[in-house]
C-alpha cells in the first residue's frame, strides 16, 4: 500500500525550515528518502531502518517512528538548492523483500 | 566510477507497437529495479531483480510488461501493444545487495510516448 505524503507541496524563503511526513498503514523496517529535480533521476537522502539504524547525508535529519508506522524529513536553514521533489519509499513486512513503495511526492521550492 | 545507464533516452512510437528499453547497472551491483514515473506522480514500482532470485513482477501493471536480466548484468524492460496510457518516464535503478537496505541508483530514464 502506497505511503501517504504530506504536505503535498511546501513554498519557502531560504533560511526557513520545513518538515515531510511519510505514513504507512503497514508495519515498516525500513523508509528512504529521495529527491528528484525537474527532469533529472531521483538521488538518495537517507535510509532509516527499524531498529534505530540511519545512512545517508550528515547534513540530512529524519526520524522514523516504527510504531506509528511514520517518517518525517526534517529540512533546515534552507537552501535554494533544496527545491526539489522529494519522495519517501517504505519496504514492508507484507511486501516483498528488497521492494520499496514510494508515495507520491513533496514539491519544495525555495524561494530568495 | 559509471552510474546506471538507459537507453534510449527519448522513444517516440505508435500505438500498438512494441518497445525494449535497457538498462545498464552499476557494475557489481545485484539488485535492478524498474519504475514508472507519469507526469506528476511519483514512482510506480515494476519489477525487482535480486542475483539468481525469481524476479518479483509484483508491480508489472498488465502481461503486455515483461522484463529480463541476462547474466545478472544489464536488464531490458518490454511492452508489447504500447497504448498511450503507457506513456511515462521510466527509471531503472540498481543497488549493492537488498535495495530496502542500501541506497539506489537511478539511471536518468527513459521517456515513452505513444502517439
Amino acid at each position: 500500500q502506497q505511503p501517504v505524503q504530506s504536505p503535498q507541496a511546501v513554498i519557502l524563503r531560504e533560511g526557513e525550515d520545513a518538515v515531510i511526513n511519510c505514513s504507512s498503514s503497514k508495519a515498516l523496517y525500513s523508509v528512504h528518502w529521495y529527491r528528484q529535480k525537474h527532469g533529472e533521476a531521483p538521488v538518495f537522502l537517507m535510509i532509516l531502518l527499524k531498529g534505530g539504524e540511519q545512512k545517508g547525508h550528515e547534513k540530512i535529519s529524519a526520524s522514523f517512528n516504527e510504531k506509528k508506522q511514520q517518517s518525517s524529513l526534517y529540512l533546515t536553514a534552507s537552501q535554494l538548492s533544496y527545491s526539489g521533489t522529494y519522495f519517501c519509499g517504505t519496504g514492508d513486512y507484507g511486501g516483498s523483500q528488497g521492494n520499496l513503495i514510494f508515495g507520491k511526492g513533496t514539491k519544495l521550492s525555495v524561494k530568495p | 566510477g559509471a552510474g546506471v545507464s538507459q537507453s534510449p533516452s527519448n522513444k517516440v512510437t505508435e500505438k500498438g507497437k512494441d518497445v525494449e528499453l535497457r538498462c545498464d547497472p552499476i557494475s557489481g551491483h545485484t539488485a535492478l529495479y524498474w519504475y514508472r514515473q507519469s507526469l506528476g506522480q511519483g514512482l510506480e514500482f515494476l519489477i525487482y531483480f535480486q542475483g539468481n532470485s525469481a524476479p518479483d513482477k509484483s508491480g508489472l501493471p498488465s502481461d503486455r510488461f515483461s522484463a529480463e536480466r541476462t547474466g545478472g548484468s544489464v536488464s531490458t524492460l518490454t511492452i508489447q501493444r504500447t497504448q498511450q496510457e503507457d506513456s511515462a518516464v521510466y527509471l531503472c535503478a540498481s543497488s549493492h545487495g537488498s535495495g530496502s537496505y542500501n541506497e539506489q541508483f537511478f539511471g536518468p530514464g527513459t521517456r515513452l510516448t505513444v502517439l
